[in-house]
């Protein structure tokens, strides 16, 4: 157990829909990163937030935004689904170089 | 452009049958190096950090070394229980991101 919680474990939606995952980062973790887990493109960085403020982005799509309270939890809107968006989405925190995963939400867009 | 490249896709051993997994990368500037593991359907867990060239660590049967260019997770006297896809991952020290680059993994399947 690494100590990083996500919420829900599994979604499954309709295209066009909105849906918001949950992370809480383990204890004493500032930092908050958010990956993609596809079949045929592998764990992709999206955005990393430390201490409420968005540090980082990657390949996020316009779509998606995230934002981290001032309790350090962090949450992941996607919104106008698509098909495409199906997924495994992690969360991961640090306070130094390791970064500790979450168990993931598997998103089906259906 | 910081790259990862895993070989090989997949591999599998007889329980005891020891291997090594290859990590290639490419990065401006390294600030370290990272092996995950990956069961199916879970998140990856954290299985080393490695920051310079001939660096190595160890963790049961698992050994992780490094070079310039390429790291290696050498897999001694392999059982079932280390049956998943091991990940390797990159951070670089240039962009100041934390971000982590990874490949696409390696399968391990271990057969008693």
């Amino acid at each position: 157990d690494s100590g990083v919680t996500q919420t829900p474990k599994h979604l499954i939606t309709a295209t066009g829909q909105r849906v918001t995952l949950r992370c809480s980062p383990r204890s004493g973790d500032l930092s908050v990163y958010w990956y993609q887990q596809s079949l045929d493109q592998g764990l992709q960085f999206l955005i990393q937030y430390y201490n409420g403020e968005e540090r980082a982005k990657g390949n996020i799509l316009e779509r998606f935004s995230a934002q981290q309270f001032p309790d350090l939890h962090s949450e992941l809107n996607l919104s106008s689904l698509e098909l495409g968006d199906s997924a495994l989405y992690f969360c991961a925190s640090s306070r130094g170089s390791e970064q500790y995963f979450g168990p993931g939400t598997r998103l089906t867009v259906t | 452009e910081d790259q990862v490249t895993q070989s090989p896709e997949a591999l599998r051993l007889q329980e005891g049958e020891s291997s090594s997994l290859n990590c290639s990368y490419t990065v401006s500037g390294l600030r370290g190096l990272f092996w995950y593991r990956q069961d199916p359907g879970k998140g990856p867990e954290f299985l080393f950090t490695l920051y310079s060239a001939g660096e190595e660590k160890e963790k049961e049967r698992l050994k992780a070394t490094l070079t310039k260019k390429e790291s290696f997770l050498h897999i001694t006297a392999p059982k079932p229980e280390d049956s998943a896809t091991y990940l390797c991952a990159v951070q670089d020290s240039v962009s100041g991101f934390q971000k982590l680059v990874f490949g696409t993994g390696t399968r391990l399947l271990v057969s008693p």
